[in-house]
């Protein structure tokens, strides 16, 4: 099955710096790579995605690339501020003909220091 | 009620007890999952549903027994668990193609389950 690491596990960074998570994934026929943010309490809630016909997005402050002969994938997130303070979660989808089975990496805690 | 709803948001069972969570989607979804969120193994996948028909089942002890009577509601039955079973159990559902086209899961909120 599918394995997704997923690093640093950890991060604090001063508040406008970027950040930035990296994660790889075993799978080569995962082909969608969704990003979740989880504040403390709260649901885990997609913040961007990228599906392996693409090699970058950007969506504002934040941005993915997807590397597929590498099987890594990279969440950027410039500018930073308080609110971004979360745990972030990567994930990689392969192609399970119709359901979906995402497989996420351990999470990343990252802490914004205003 | 939006989205994805979860009853009850915190359980508290003894070994021998046998208690239901339950979970409901609002978002006119095809799929729905169980999921099991610890500090030790953040978001293990339990089971699949799609179409109402269970489609994946992770490993997951027998103490664990799911059921899907319609696309809106999922429920998890549980009996004689364990406390390393405690954890927060988190439903979600998503709209799935027939032939791919993966989207956005939608969570609920949880139940926070302690066993004892």
């Amino acid at each position: 099955g599918e394995n997704v690491e997923q690093h640093p596990s950890t991060l604090s960074v001063q508040e406008g710096d970027s950040a930035v998570i990296k994660c790889t994934y075993s799978d080569s026929a995962s082909n969608y790579f969704p990003w979740y943010k989880q504040e403390l309490g709260k649901r885990p809630q997609l913040i961007i995605d990228i599906r392996s016909n693409v090699g970058e997005k950007k969506d504002q402050r934040i941005a993915v690339t997807l590397n597929k002969t590498a099987k890594h994938f990279s969440l950027h997130i410039t500018e930073t501020q308080p609110e971004d303070s979360a745990v972030y979660f990567c994930a990689a989808n392969p192609d399970s003909g119709g359901y979906q089975k995402v497989t996420f990496g351990t999470g990343t805690k990252l802490q914004v220091i205003p | 009620e939006t989205g994805v709803t979860q009853t009850p948001r915190h359980l508290v069972m003894g070994m021998t007890n046998k208690k239901s969570l339950k979970c409901e989607q609002h978002l006119g979804h095809n799929a729905m999952y169980w999921y099991k969120q610890s500090a030790k193994k953040p978001l293990e996948l339990m089971f699949v549903y799609n179409f109402k028909e269970q489609t994946e089942n992770n490993s997951v002890p027998s103490r664990f027994s799911p059921e899907c009577p319609n696309s809106s509601h999922l429920f998890l039955h549980l009996h004689t668990l364990q406390p390393e079973d405690s954890a927060l159990y988190l439903c979600a559902s998503s709209q799935v193609g027939t032939s791919g086209g993966y989207n956005e899961q939608f969570f609920g909120p949880g139940t926070r389950l302690t066993v004892l």
